[in-house]
């Protein structure tokens, strides 16, 4: 059974640095995209960025590049979103999701990790 | 602004049948396939209709898209209490080299 397992919630300050994670199991881990996606509360859903656990090619949407950073750790079947300096804008649910090897769509998804940022 | 169109809401009684829309341009929709996405309030999005027409096991035939030039739809039929959440598309983008793009999402209220 395909999954994805993500970090749990983190209440954080503006200004500091956090990295949640997306353990994947139940297929080949390095052969698909994993994607990231951002929800404000109350919002729709924003693409951030995927990248192939195989080589650690990655890609961002304009909207998130030099925001946040994607990395995977192949070893481990876990990937990464991370920030350096927090804002209280960031604060919304993320998930990763699988992206299909037959189509552009994301067939599998975390549960959520909810990141609040506040003085 | 989403790069893709969708109506904010839709509503229909039980039993009845419902369409959301979505719109896009030459660059998304005009050469991509299109996907629909499922929220039940409180959860994860869902994958419900993928390569502009094709269902992921065990979803429900009551469930179709379909794609013409530059927009898609969704169509629910027999709605049911259920089927009451946000309804997104989504699909790939090629301008900026190449990213993924949602609508804004539909809130499908069942009356």
């Amino acid at each position: 059974e395909v999954q994805l397992v993500q970090s749990g919630a983190e209440v954080k300050k503006p200004g500091e640095s956090l990295k949640i994670s997306c353990k994947g199991s139940g297929y080949s881990f390095t052969s698909y995209w994993i994607g990231w996606v951002r929800q404000m509360p109350g919002k729709g859903l924003e693409w951030m960025g995927i990248i192939y656990p195989g080589d650690s090619d990655t890609r961002y949407s304009p909207s998130f590049q030099g925001q946040v950073t994607i990395s995977a750790d192949k070893s481990i079947s876990t990937a990464y979103l991370q920030w350096s300096s927090l804002k209280a804008s960031d604060t919304a649910m993320y998930y990763c999701a699988r992206q299909s090897s037959a189509a552009n769509s994301l067939d599998y998804w975390g549960q959520g990790t909810l990141v609040t940022v506040s003085s | 602004q989403s790069v893709l169109t969708q109506p904010p809401s839709a509503s229909g009684t039980p039993g009845q049948r419902v369409t959301i829309s979505c719109s896009g341009s030459s660059s998304n929709i005009g050469s991509n396939t299109v996907n629909w996405y499922q929220q039940l309030p409180g959860s994860a999005p869902k994958l419900l209709i993928y390569n502009d027409d094709q269902r992921p096991s065990g979803v429900p035939d009551r469930f179709s898209g379909s794609k013409s030039g530059t927009s898609a739809s969704l169509a629910i039929s027999g709605l049911q209490s259920a089927d009451e959440a946000d309804y997104y598309c989504a699909t790939w983008d090629d301008s900026l080299s190449g990213h993924m793009v949602f609508g804004g999402g539909t809130k499908l209220t069942v009356l």
